[in-house]
């Protein structure tokens, strides 16, 4: 089992542009979560997903965010245009299918992005 | 609906000294209940679980009973290592929100 595969595992980019996180679930799980980290706000949930169907994306900052999951093993989340504040690291995880309130979360190692 | 309470940090302690961070939950019904840690540069990653009342969940010396009477979930360590410090979560509710945690830092 390889875990959640997230990449890059650093970017750094310039204000204005197109940035694509991905991730690739473990396999078998159902669920997968995109979470944001920063040190005043902390871990946040900003999308996740079921049987590659958006669920909940009401923690998407604003529409500069997009989330997708074009099959069960792999998804991206795009910022377009970036913007300094959108520094921070980002994490995917995903979740057996017994319902991810009672199924503990697997994390990657994280997307840590730079806006300059 | 269902929410969680953690105790905020830092916390700073010697090593093998003993180990409390609170956390409370409310709910409806009985969820379970997860602690995770998060080592520097890396993700979170599940400590322990307990899946009902009574439950007590341990692993690397870390423990954390489920009370329903007090409606706690806190996590203790007898005697903490440098390599203990990290920051742990104490996820909150039906929607999995994890906060800043508590970072703990153990010195020799």
């Amino acid at each position: 089992d390889a875990g959640v595969i997230q990449s890059p595992r650093h970017e750094v980019t310039e204000m204005g542009q197109e940035v694509t996180l991905r991730c690739k679930p473990i396999s078998g799980h159902d669920y997968l979560f995109w979470y944001r980290q920063t040190m005043m706000r902390g871990l946040e949930l900003l999308i996740y997903f079921n049987n590659n169907v958006p669920i909940d994306d009401s923690g998407m900052p604003e529409d500069r965010f997009s989330a997708k999951m074009p099959n069960a093993s792999f998804s991206t989340l795009k910022i377009q245009p970036s913007e300094p504040r959108d520094s921070a690291v980002y994490f995917c995880a995903s979740s057996e299918d017994r319902g991810y309130y009672n199924s503990p979360l697997h994390f990657g190692n994280g997307t840590r992005l730079t806006v300059t | 609906g269902n929410s969680v309470t953690q105790m905020e940090g830092p916390v700073t302690l010697s090593e093998e000294a003993f180990l409390t961070i609170n956390c409370t939950y409310t709910a409806t019904g009985y969820p379970s209940l997860f602690w995770y840690v998060q080592y520097p540069g890396e993700g979170l990653q599940l400590l322990l679980k307990a899946t009902k009342a009574d439950d007590k969940g341990s692993n690397k010396g870390f423990e954390a009973t489920y009370r329903k009477e007090t409606t706690s979930f806190h996590l203790e360590k007898g005697s903490v290592q440098v390599s203990d410090s990290a920051v742990y979560f104490c996820p909150r509710g039906n929607k999995l929100t994890f906060g800043t945690g508590t970072q703990l830092k153990v010195e020799l």
